[in-house]
């Protein structure tokens, strides 16, 4: 158990909708990273935040946004959902900003049909 | 976003040393090189990281090349759960970016 809590565990919706994936970090991490893993794009990059503030972009589309709020917990929005989007979607938390160690929650399973 | 070149796959046998490469010859001075680990249905794992010199954990050993344009992972005695995709990948700019990594098999 890496300390890392996302919810849900699975989600299933349709294409359109919009949804909220959610992540606690391990105690004390100020750092939440946010990664989509699908089949054909491997483990991608979407966004870094810091204590509250966003500190690196990846491939993050337009109809996602993420946030971290004042607990450090961090909220994944995913709105006109495609069948495309339909991933393992990965928070990981840190201590820090810089060069540290990750650890990886298990996942949320998006289905979109 | 800088680069890393790994094989995609390895084979080893179980209790066997296990070397797995990873080249980033264009790698600079500040990048920190990270290994994490996949197991099948759960999300990776860190596994060790350096700079310049060779580092060593419970779980593996890293050996760095002189000029840090390659890198060596190493397992000493593979074992069946050591199954996995491993990512070798640089780490910079609060960016973790990973590649498409190297299947270990473990045969036993």
């Amino acid at each position: 158990d890496s300390g890392v809590t996302q919810t849900p565990k699975h989600l299933i919706t349709a294409t359109g909708q919009r949804v909220t994936l959610r992540c606690s970090p391990r105690s004390g991490d100020l750092s939440v990273y946010w990664y989509q893993q699908s089949l054909d794009q491997g483990l991608q990059f979407l966004i870094h935040y810091y204590n509250g503030e966003e500190r690196a972009k990846g491939n993050i589309l337009e109809r996602f946004s993420a946030q971290q709020f004042p607990d450090l917990h961090s909220e994944l929005n995913l709105s006109s959902l495609e069948l495309g989007d339909s991933a393992l979607y990965f928070c990981a938390s840190s201590v820090g900003q810089g060069v540290t160690k990750l650890f990886f929650g298990s996942g949320t399973q998006l289905s979109v049909l | 976003d800088a680069k890393t070149t790994q094989p995609n796959s390895m084979e080893s046998n179980e209790e066997e040393p296990v070397h797995l490469p990873c080249n980033h010859s264009t790698i600079s001075g500040t990048d920190y090189i990270h290994w994490y680990r996949q197991l099948p249905s759960q999300g990776p794992e860190y596994v060790i990281h350096g700079l310049t010199s060779n580092v060593n954990n419970r779980m593996a050993s890293l050996a760095i090349a002189e000029d840090r344009k390659s890198s060596t992972l190493i397992l000493h005695r593979a074992t069946l759960r050591d199954a996995a995709v491993y990512y070798c990948i640089l780490f910079w700019g609060n960016k973790l970016v990973f590649g498409a990594g190297t299947i270990l098999r473990v045969k036993s």
